[in-house]
């Protein structure tokens, strides 16, 4: 596609449930990044993934959150067990290889609210 | 570990007025820095971006940067600005030596006066 498609992007979820954020990458564009903005803030690191497997998730918070890439295209970002502070715009970006040298385009993200 | 400090939350400029957004960084070898724009319920959109050679950079909209390596700095800056100019502004940081992600500062709001 022209740009990164994420879905849905509005969410409202009851504390403790499970969520599924998904995001199409720009076709041809082999490495995805999920960030998190939290109201206010810059957007924090997650995960990435180079084709289908995660190469860093050094920025995933807990165990509750998890993602996948299975086809080395769209990408899922799941949460577990929801909690309040957990609501915040998701964040998928692509870029062409991976990150260094390389612009890394966003989507307009999902907009997570935890109640 | 890297890191982005903009030191202005808010800034209020007239319209026509020029622009200068500050970003400092930290990073321990040359750095890939990045300006992006947010627009209220949007996604992140690149202004412009250094990878190396020349240290002043344009970008879209009208929109220049400067890299000063003495200061560790990448200040954003526009001649006049436009009310369609208002939004969030964000400076990030990555490079070889980042690992994959890019390190994000806290944003400046961008307000435009009549």
């Amino acid at each position: 596609g022209a740009g990164v498609s994420q879905t849905p992007s509005n969410k409202v979820t009851e504390k403790g449930k499970y969520v599924e954020l998904r995001c199409d990458p720009i076709s041809g564009h082999t490495a995805l990044y999920w960030y998190r903005q939290s109201l206010g803030q810059g957007p924090e690191f997650l995960i990435y993934f180079q084709g289908t497997g995660a190469a860093d998730d050094s920025g995933l918070p807990n165990d509750r959150f998890f993602a996948v890439r299975p086809e080395g295209s769209v990408s899922t970002l799941k949460i577990q067990r929801t909690e309040r502070g957990d609501s915040a715009v998701y964040l998928c970006a692509s870029s062409r290889d991976g990150p260094s040298g390389n612009t890394i385009y966003f989507g307009e993200g999902s907009w997570l609210t935890v109640v | 570990a890297q890191s982005v400090t903009q030191p202005d939350i808010h800034i209020t400029v007239s319209e026509g007025a020029s622009l200068e957004l500050r970003c400092n960084y930290s990073y321990g070898a040359t750095p890939y820095l990045f300006w992006y724009v947010q627009s209220p319920g949007q996604g992140l959109q690149l202004l412009l971006k250094y990878f190396s050679g020349d240290t002043l950079v344009q970008g879209i909209k009208g929109f220049e940067a400067e890299f000063k390596r003495s200061q560790s700095s990448f200040n954003l800056r526009k001649p006049s600005v436009h009310w369609s100019d208002a939004a969030e502004y964000f400076c990030a940081v990555g490079g070889y030596n980042a690992g994959n992600m890019l390190t994000f500062g806290g944003g400046t709001r961008l307000m435009v006066k009549p």
